[in-house]
């Protein structure tokens, strides 16, 4: 298996612009995270899907986040207006039921000017 | 919610000398504690995990402990060598079935000295 792919692995934008980042997850995998990792912050669990259905987003730190999973080979993370806050690298992992490990893809490095 | 404290930040260890790197948590219905070594540009990955009803657990150079009472567990990484050096990250989890959230320490940067 290829572990979990993420798009783009870089990402450099402006202040206001809309940003999607997209997750792969693992074949057979029904849990699906994202998380954020800064300095200041270490690494934040902002929302988590079981079975493609949205479990726990109290990590989603405002309005401007929003996470679908359409499908359960698919997932998206948007940020609409960015600003320079959200800098950072967004991990996406993935898991199954029947074990706790949670398997992460390379990150996405995302820079808001 | 859950709050996981992790000591040291920073760690310098000799090669081949043994590095421990210590957790609090503040959950005491946490009951599954992993923890992760993260390289540079890369996601972390899962070294070694522990639950509640173990008090200890090795794999090879790498062990960990756990006290519940306390409420604190422990790496402990022997005979160090340099692809040791990473970014290392506890976390605890109160697994109630399934793959649920995990609330992760700040990490400790490890640098194994040749």
């Amino acid at each position: 298996d290829a572990g979990v792919i993420q798009s783009p692995r870089h990402e450099v934008t402006e202040m206001g612009q809309e940003v999607t980042l997209r997750c792969k997850p693992i074949s057979g995998h029904d849990y699906l995270f994202w998380y954020r990792q800064t300095m200041m912050r270490g690494l934040e669990l902002l929302i988590y899907f079981n079975n493609n259905v949205p479990i726990d987003d109290s990590g989603m730190p405002e309005d401007r986040f929003s996470a679908k999973m359409p499908n359960a080979s698919f997932s998206t993370l948007k940020i609409q207006p960015s600003e320079p806050r959200d800098s950072a690298v967004y991990f996406c992992a993935s898991g199954r039921r029947l074990d706790n490990e949670q398997f992460f893809g390379p990150g996405t490095r995302l820079t808001v000017l | 919610g859950e709050n996981v404290e992790q000591h040291p930040s920073t760690l310098s260890v000799q090669e081949g000398d043994s590095a421990v790197i210590k957790c609090t948590y503040s959950d005491s219905a946490s009951n599954y504690f992993p923890w992760y070594k993260q390289e540079l540009g890369k996601g972390p990955q899962l070294i070694i995990d522990i639950r509640s009803n173990v008090g200890e657990k090795k794999d090879q150079r790498i062990a960990v402990t756990l006290n519940k009472t306390a409420k604190h567990f422990s790496l402990h990484i022997t005979e160090t060598q340099p692809e040791d050096s990473a970014v290392y990250f506890c976390a605890a989890s109160g697994n109630t079935g399934g793959n649920e959230k995990l609330t992760f320490g700040t990490g400790t940067r490890l640098t194994i000295i040749p």
